[in-house]
């Protein structure tokens, strides 16, 4: 199985701040990365797929980047409604998801 | 816009069997991939394994090869997942989720079930 591993596994931030949050894979896994955002006591919600194209409807502070072994998830001006737990997952085969990175409120 | 709901939480005993529906509103279960995936109290997500509604073929995860059936009736849009031998590792909230590839660019779970509780307990 191929290894997702993000850092930090937490940051606190304050509202307007930019927040980066990266995940390493075991081997190279191209673009085939995808990132989600859950909150407590719900699913994870869908942000963006091959490593940079945002979803629909999803707010444009977001913006992912990468390849090969190592992607970044940017936040370029945190909201109140981005304090969430986020996950990185690969998709270039069986799927395996990073352990999260949660943000919180500084 | 698809809309999953799953069956209500569940406590079952060590050694139990478990079965989680995904039923599956305003589009056909054919349309898409259905993956299961659980995520343990305070713990990140797991992959479970996928079901093709149209071939019946599924893909586990080699930790719940021999342990996991996944299933699917077409003809009401539902998705089933069975888990057998529980333990207390398997308290965990379960997810059914779609995708439209099983692999590459299109590989991401777009939709999501609300999540069904599995409590593990004698």
């Amino acid at each position: 199985d191929i290894q997702m591993t993000q850092s930090p596994s937490s940051l606190s931030a304050s509202v307007g701040d930019r927040v980066t949050i990266t995940c390493r894979a075991s081997q190279s896994i191209r673009t085939y990365l995808n990132w989600y955002q859950q909150k407590p006591g719900k699913a994870p919600k869908f942000l963006i797929y091959a490593a940079s194209i945002l979803q629909s409807g999803v707010p444009s502070r977001f913006s992912g980047s990468g390849s090969g072994t190592d992607f970044t998830l940017t936040i370029s001006s945190l909201q109140p409604e981005d304090f969430a737990t986020y996950y990185c997952q690969q998709s270039y085969n069986s799927p395996t998801f990073g352990q999260g990175t949660k943000v919180e409120i500084k | 816009q698809v809309l999953l709901v799953q069956s209500g939480a569940e406590v079952k005993k060590p050694a139990a069997s478990v079965k989680v529906s995904c039923k599956a509103s305003e589009a056909t279960l054919t349309d898409y991939y259905i993956h299961w995936v659980r995520q343990a109290p305070g713990q990140g997500l797991e992959w479970m394994g996928w079901i093709n509604p149209n071939t019946d073929d599924t893909n586990y995860a080699q930790k719940f090869q021999g342990r996991v059936t996944m299933s699917r009736d077409t003809s009401i849009s539902t998705a089933y997942m069975e888990l057998s031998r529980l333990t207390s590792d398997d308290t965990a909230v379960y997810f059914c989720a779609l995708s439209g590839a099983v692999a590459g660019f299109f590989q991401y779970f777009h939709h999501w079930g609300q999540g069904t509780l599995v409590i593990v307990s004698s």
